[in-house]
């Protein structure tokens, strides 16, 4: 299984809602990231979590906050959002570590808009 | 400054037609590149993958090149198509243990019947 899924695939919300974005693999990779892309944009690196464990916070406001419950899942929660946090959010996966090519799957995204 | 640039921003061809994408890069120290295709809305899917000692690499119709020295590599797409119609990443990852990459603004590839 070399795919990576996301759910939901669209998702409204207003500015007071609290939801939450899933991933999930099931590659056995240890290395799991959450990228923001805006439109004709390249993908923005958010977090990474390495071995469960968040290593990079790319100063991220904490209206988002990342949860990697264990290997196969990584979830973003999201609150109180303004309209421009609009965008295509990506998952990730890679294996970890140095010693890999650290060849990153993505999944197919979900389009958030804030209203 | 890790940098990667790629050229042209945009491109339109005519089906069947060859075309060839540039990255140049500026990532140290270096540890791999990758070539993606995104079309509109979807999640980038990867295209090739080529480490420090790799030259060449093809996926189909899809070969891609690299030069370590200049730090240069190209997309060659043979015989398009219409789905070939997408954005094409070029990104760069460096040796550290968290994985981090570089990825390029992309090309807008067109093709047009």
């Amino acid at each position: 299984d070399t795919e990576v899924t996301q759910t939901p695939k669209h998702l409204v919300m207003g500015m007071t809602n609290k939801k939450s974005l899933k991933c999930e693999q099931h590659m056995g990779h240890r290395a799991m990231y959450w990228y923001k892309q805006k439109a004709k944009k390249p993908p923005e690196l958010m977090f990474v979590y390495s071995y469960e464990k968040l290593s990079i916070n790319e100063s991220v406001p904490s209206r988002f906050s990342p949860e990697c419950p264990n290997s196969s899942l990584l979830n973003l929660h999201l609150h109180a959002l303004q309209p421009e946090d609009s965008a295509l959010y990506l998952c990730a996966s890679s294996q970890a570590g140095t010693s890999g090519l650290n060849e990153q799957f993505f999944g197919p995204g979900t389009r958030l808009t804030v209203l | 400054k890790n940098q990667v640039e790629q050229s042209p921003q945009s491109l339109i061809i005519l089906e069947g037609k060859n075309c060839t994408l540039q990255c140049n890069y500026t990532v140290s120290p270096f540890s791999n590149l990758r070539w993606y295709k995104q079309d509109t809305g979807r999640g980038p899917v990867s295209l090739t993958i080529m480490t420090f000692s790799e030259n060449t690499k093809s996926n189909g119709r899809y070969t891609a090149t690299l030069d370590a020295d200049t730090k240069q590599s190209s997309l060659h797409i043979t015989a398009s198509q219409l789905s070939d119609s997408a954005s094409y990443i070029c990104v760069v990852s460096v040796k550290t243990n968290a994985g981090k990459s570089t990825f390029g603004d992309g090309t807008t590839l067109t093709v047009k019947p």
